[in-house]
């Protein structure tokens, strides 16, 4: 199974400040199609997941633009530029390119 | 809008069965599989498996073969993720998705399995 390592685990920041997650992969996402299926994922307290950002970089529809995401092959990062109270939560990144599909372990992101 | 509403939550007793349902709204259900996913108190996600709305299939993650099943009411829109034989281990909150990006998720199922 593909293992996704995110790093860091826990994330403290204050509200204006710019923070990444990092999210590397076993093995290459990159799919024989030409797509890489490697998504990110935001868990707010006590909600269900909420989708940010498809196939490394694209944008869910209603997710702020401060959110982005970038990266290829093994190595995928989420910035925040600029946080907002309202982000704080875990982020997982997801690959879905290899089966089974995987979660990272998660990364909680905290507010000062 | 688009909408996974899941059934109440559940307690059980080890040995006995239940039955979650995950009823969609707002798209063409057939349009878009069906992901199951697992997440224990206090943990991560565990992906569980996905059924093919069209045309029923399911398929499971190694972890998840044997005692659990998904099946269709598609007539309702609806996905169903049934666990017999419930352990202590079976304590989570299930979560429905959909499609390939997992874009939409229900609310969220608490099973607690407890003598």
């Amino acid at each position: 199974d593909v293992v996704l390592t995110q790093t860091p685990p826990t994330l403290s920041a204050t509200i204006g400040q710019s923070v990444s997650i990092s999210c590397r992969s076993s093995q290459s996402l990159l799919d024989s199609d030409g797509d890489t299926y490697l998504n990110w994922l935001l868990q707010r307290p006590g909600q269900s997941p909420q989708l940010l950002i498809y196939s490394v970089s694209n944008l869910e529809s209603g997710v702020p633009n401060r959110f982005s995401g970038s990266g290829s092959e093994t190595d995928f990062t989420l910035k925040i530029s600029g946080v907002e109270a309202e982000d704080l939560g875990v982020y997982y990144c997801m690959q879905a390119t290899h089966a089974p599909l995987t979660f990272g372990s998660g990364t909680k992101l905290e507010i000062k | 809008q688009i909408q996974l509403v899941q059934s109440g939550p559940e307690l059980k007793k080890p040995g006995e069965s239940v039955k979650i349902s995950c009823k969609a709204s707002g798209y063409t259900f057939t349009d878009y599989a069906m992901h199951w996913v697992k997440q224990a108190p206090g943990k991560g996600l565990k992906w569980m498996g996905w059924i093919n709305t069209y045309t029923g299939k399911p398929t499971y993650a190694d972890d998840f073969k044997g005692r659990f099943v998904f099946s269709l009411e598609a007539s309702a829109s609806t996905a169903n993720l049934q666990i017999s034989n419930l352990k202590n281990e079976d304590t989570a909150t299930y979560f429905c998705a959909r499609g390939e990006i997992l874009d939409y998720w229900g609310q969220g199922v608490m099973v607690t399995v407890s003598s």
